[in-house]
C-alpha cells in the first residue's frame, strides 16, 4: 500500500530557531500533500495545502511567513517552521492524495513531534 | 461549511462488548465520509470511507459503519472490542473522492476494560 513517511519523527529545538520537516511519499506521487496540527488530546487542524510547484495555500490563521511550505517534488514536501515559540510545540502531521489504481485516498504520515524550550 | 461532531470525548468499553462510535457530519454536498484510527504518538490509519452506493461499509479490524442521510451520521461500529482497540478514533468528511480538504471531528478515545 501507499506509503508516507515523515523525518523527523522527533525534535526539540531551542526558542528562536528553525526547524525543517520532511514528508515523503514513498511509492507514489502525489502532486498535493497536506499539513495537520494536532495539540494534546485534539483534533487535527489542517494548516495549508501543498501543491507540487506552486505556492501552498493556508487556513485562515495560520502564518505563511512562519510555517514555510515547499513542495519541490511529487515524492517531497517539507515544512519549515520559522524563529520557533514554546507555543509551537504541537504533533505536526502530513498526508498525501494519491490517485492509484483501486484507491484514491489520502495516506498519513506517522507525525513528528515539535517541541520548542 | 463543512463541519464534524463526536459527541462522546472519552468511550470505556469492556473487552468482547460491542461498540458504536457517533459522528455527525454537516455538508453542502454529497459527503464523502472517513474513520480513521490513532495509536498513542502514531500517524492516521484509515478503517473504511464512504463515498457512493450501500450504505452500510466495511472497513479493517472488524469495523463498519452506517451511513444515514437522514440523520446526517455515519456512526462506527464493532460487534466485539479487543483490548487492542483501545485507540483514538477521528470521523472525517472530505470534499471529493480522493479525501481533499478533510476536516476532522474531536475524536473519540476509546479505552477497553479486560
Amino acid at each position: 500500500g501507499a506509503v508516507v513517511s515523515q523525518h523527523p519523527s522527533r525534535v526539540i529545538c531551542k526558542s528562536g530557531t528553525s526547524v525543517k520537516i520532511e514528508c515523503r511519499s514513498l511509492d507514489f506521487q502525489a502532486t498535493t500533500m497536506f499539513w495537520y496540527r494536532q495539540f494534546p488530546k485534539k483534533s487535527l487542524m489542517l494548516m495549508a495545502t501543498s501543491n507540487e510547484g506552486s505556492k501552498a495555500t493556508y487556513e485562515q490563521g495560520v502564518e505563511k511567513d512562519k510555517f514555510l511550505i515547499n513542495h519541490a517534488s511529487l515524492t517531497l514536501s517539507t515544512l519549515t517552521v520559522t524563529s520557533a515559540h514554546p507555543e509551537d510545540s504541537s504533533f505536526y502531521i502530513c498526508s498525501a492524495a494519491a490517485r492509484l489504481a483501486g484507491s484514491d485516498e489520502q495516506y498519513f504520515g506517522p507525525g513528528t513531534r515539535l517541541t520548542v524550550t | 461549511a463543512q463541519s464534524v461532531t463526536q459527541p462522546d470525548i472519552h468511550i470505556t468499553v469492556s473487552e468482547g462488548a460491542s461498540l458504536e462510535l457517533r459522528c455527525n457530519y454537516s455538508y453542502g454536498a454529497t459527503p464523502y465520509l472517513f474513520w480513521y484510527v490513532q495509536s498513542p504518538g502514531q500517524g492516521l490509519q484509515l478503517l473504511l470511507k464512504y463515498f457512493s452506493g450501500d450504505t452500510l461499509v466495511q472497513g479493517i479490524k472488524g469495523f463498519e459503519a452506517e451511513f444515514k442521510r437522514s440523520q446526517s451520521s455515519f456512526n462506527l461500529r464493532k460487534p466485539s472490542v479487543h483490548w487492542s482497540d483501545a485507540a483514538e478514533y477521528f470521523c472525517a468528511v472530505g470534499a471529493n473522492n480522493a479525501g481533499n480538504m478533510l476536516t476532522f471531528g474531536g475524536g473519540t478515545r476509546l479505552m477497553v476494560k479486560p
